[in-house]
Order: C-alpha cells, then structure tokens, then sequence
C-alpha cells in the first residue's frame, strides 16, 4: 500500500513571497489533514478535509493560509505571502474516514522563510 | 483548555536500558490516546491507540498504558535500541463533532550505545 506523498520534501523562499505545497493521501481516505510543525514542538492542525469538504479549519490563519482539496482526493496548501515565523515542517496526513481511526503521515515539507 | 502534557522533555538513555515517557492531559470529552513515534525528518507512525475501557495496549517492546481517572499515560520502551532513538508523542482525541485531536509537544529519546 502507497503511503501519503507530499512534494517539495524542501522549500527556501524569501520573506513575502508565495509557496504551495502538494499532498496525495492513500487511496480511499476521506479525511485529509495539514499540520504545522515548528522545531521541538508537536504538530498542529491548520486544516481537516472531510472529502472535499472543510471539516475544521479554526487554526488556519486565512489572510495567508489556503487550502483545497478538489474531488476529494489530492489537497494543496499556499501560503501568500509568507512570514519568517511560516518556517516549520508542513505534514500532510490522512485517515479512512475520521480521527477515530489511524493516522498515516507523509513526510512533510521542510519550509525555510529568509 | 484541553491541553496534552509530556515529560520528560528529552531523555538520555544506553542502549539496552528501558525507559518511561509520560503524557498527562485535561481533554474532556476523552475518546481515546495515541502514542506516535516521529524520526527526525518523517512524519509521525501511530504505535498505539487506547479508548476509555483500554488501560494497556503493546506493540513489541512498546507498552502504553491508560489511566482514564488521572487522565495519565505512559509509554513504556523495554531493552531499547539505537533505533529507538526518535521523538515520542502522545495524541489525545477529544469525543464529539469530529473528534478534535490534540498533540503534546514529545518527549526527544536519545539512545546512545
């Protein structure tokens, strides 16, 4: 079985400008998640897809952040423009149909803001 | 505020030597818990998952265990090895709508030959 895929795996931009990234989750998943992770703390959840609807998106900061998921199947997050403090690692992750199931994770994108 | 609490922060430990990491939250309404390892530079891999009426689970040398009373849980390494060596966090799911999942900040192993 396929894992969740994720590309850039790196990513260095300048302060302002604009970045996407790109996740594939395993077939079938339902649910879709983007986590922020900044150095030597857990991640947190910008965004849950249910299908290809926002299920909770209450930690996303919507003036830089969006997020799609069109069809239901790959989901891209664009950050514009970005900030020194945007640099973390950006996890992609997806379950069968909810939370209560098991999460598998990509390998995330390390996002460098200069 | 629903909050997922690990200790220690980062541990030190020699090959072979077993070791115990706690998580304490104040997630309510509790659905289950889930301890995660993380190597450095991959997304996270699910070890366990625990519900309410769980209070040990094992997966290899991996033991969790749950008391839903205290809200504490810990995970316990049993003659750990150099791959061992990664973060380790505790999830919490939080009952309801859908299933909010909050994540502690990990404890970092180091396991040195």
């Amino acid at each position: 079985e396929a894992g969740v895929a994720q590309s850039p795996r790196y990513k260095i931009i300048e302060k302002r400008q604009s970045v996407a990234f790109w996740c594939n989750p395993i077939s079938g998943h339902a649910t879709l998640y983007w986590y922020q992770q900044i150095l030597g703390q857990g991640p947190k959840l910008l965004i849950q897809f249910q299908n290809n609807g926002v299920v909770d998106d209450s930690q996303l900061p919507k003036d830089r952040f969006s997020a799609e998921r069109l069809k239901g199947v790959d989901s891209t997050l664009k950050i514009q423009p970005a900030k020194l403090e945007d640099s973390a690692v950006y996890l992609c992750a997806s379950s069968i149909s909810g939370p209560t199931d098991t999460q598998y994770f990509g390998p995330g994108t390390r996002l460098t803001v200069l | 505020k629903n909050q997922v609490e690990q200790s220690p922060q980062s541990l030190i430990i020699l090959e072979g030597k077993n070791c115990t990491l706690q998580c304490n939250y104040t997630v309510s309404p509790f659905s289950n818990l889930r301890w995660y390892k993380q190597d450095t530079g991959r997304g996270p891999v699910s070890l366990t998952i625990m519900t309410f009426s769980e209070n040990t689970k094992s997966n290899g040398r991996y033991t969790a265990t749950l008391d839903a009373d205290t809200k504490q849980s810990s995970l316990h390494i049993t003659a750990s090895q150099l791959s061992d060596s990664a973060s380790y966090i505790c999830v919490v799911s939080e009952k309801g709508g859908y299933n909010k999942l909050i994540f502690g900040a990990g404890t970092r192993l180091a396991v040195h030959p």
